[in-house]
């Protein structure tokens, strides 16, 4: 079975650094992109950035380059989204997602559990 | 960057035929992808490409596109079918390489 499995819920102060992890399990972990995907609370979904676990190329969203960084290590099929300084702002779920990206076609599958970060004073 | 528009809510009688839209000057060149996510849940891939779905998803469950939209529909509409719908597609618009969700249609199956 393909599975991605997030780390835990996290409850963080403004200022302090964070890094949540995705595992990749049932597929070859570099033949797909991982993506990482905010939602709000009570909000939409929002793509913020991608890497190719096979080199570690990523892309952000223009709205997220530079508050948050996408790595991988391929050695143990692991994608990891960071933040240097957290602010309440960043209070969110964030999933991951397996994604295939073609010439007129992408896809996100599947999906993390989600990973709730709360960034409270 | 490219914006993806949808309708935020959507009702449908059950057993009924619904359909859930997706407009954007990206679909004129690339397909959408669809995304079911219910309360507290992650979403879940339902349609991608021309009209795939995969392996799991009932087929009353279609996709089809035409010029700037992109149409998720659902022929004879369940109960467990309400969820918010979220569409997905690319933009290379620019210097970037983006991929953009539209802000979502809350389905009610009444």
């Amino acid at each position: 079975e393909v599975q991605l499995v997030q780390s835990g819920a996290e409850v963080k102060k403004p200022g302090e650094s964070l890094r949540i992890s995705c595992k990749g399990s049932g597929y070859s972990f570099t033949s797909y992109w991982i993506s990482w995907v905010r939602q709000m609370p009570g909000k939409g979904l929002e793509w913020m950035g991608r890497i190719d676990p096979s080199d570690s190329y990523t892309n952000y969203s223009p709205s997220f380059q530079g508050h948050v960084t996408i790595s991988a290590d391929k050695s143990i099929s692991t994608a990891y989204l960071q933040w240097s300084s957290l602010k309440a702002s960043d209070t969110a779920m964030y999933y991951c997602a397996r994604m295939y990206s073609g010439l007129s076609q992408n896809w996100f599958d599947p999906w993390g559990q989600g990973t709730l970060v709360t960034v409270s004073s | 960057s490219s914006e993806l528009t949808q309708d935020p809510a959507v009702s449908v009688a059950l057993g009924q035929t619904v359909r859930i839209t997706c407009q954007g000057d990206s679909l004129r060149s690339y397909y959408a992808s669809w995304y079911q996510q219910k309360p507290g849940q992650a979403p879940v891939l339902v349609i991608y490409g021309k009209n795939n779905r995969p392996s799991g998803i009932p087929d009353r469950f279609s996709g089809s596109s035409s010029g700037n939209t992109a149409s998720l529909t659902i022929t004879g509409a369940q109960a467990e079918d309400e969820a918010d719908y979220y569409c997905n597609s690319r933009d290379s618009s620019g210097n970037h390489l983006d991929w953009v969700f539209g802000g979502g249609t809350k389905l009610t199956v009444l």
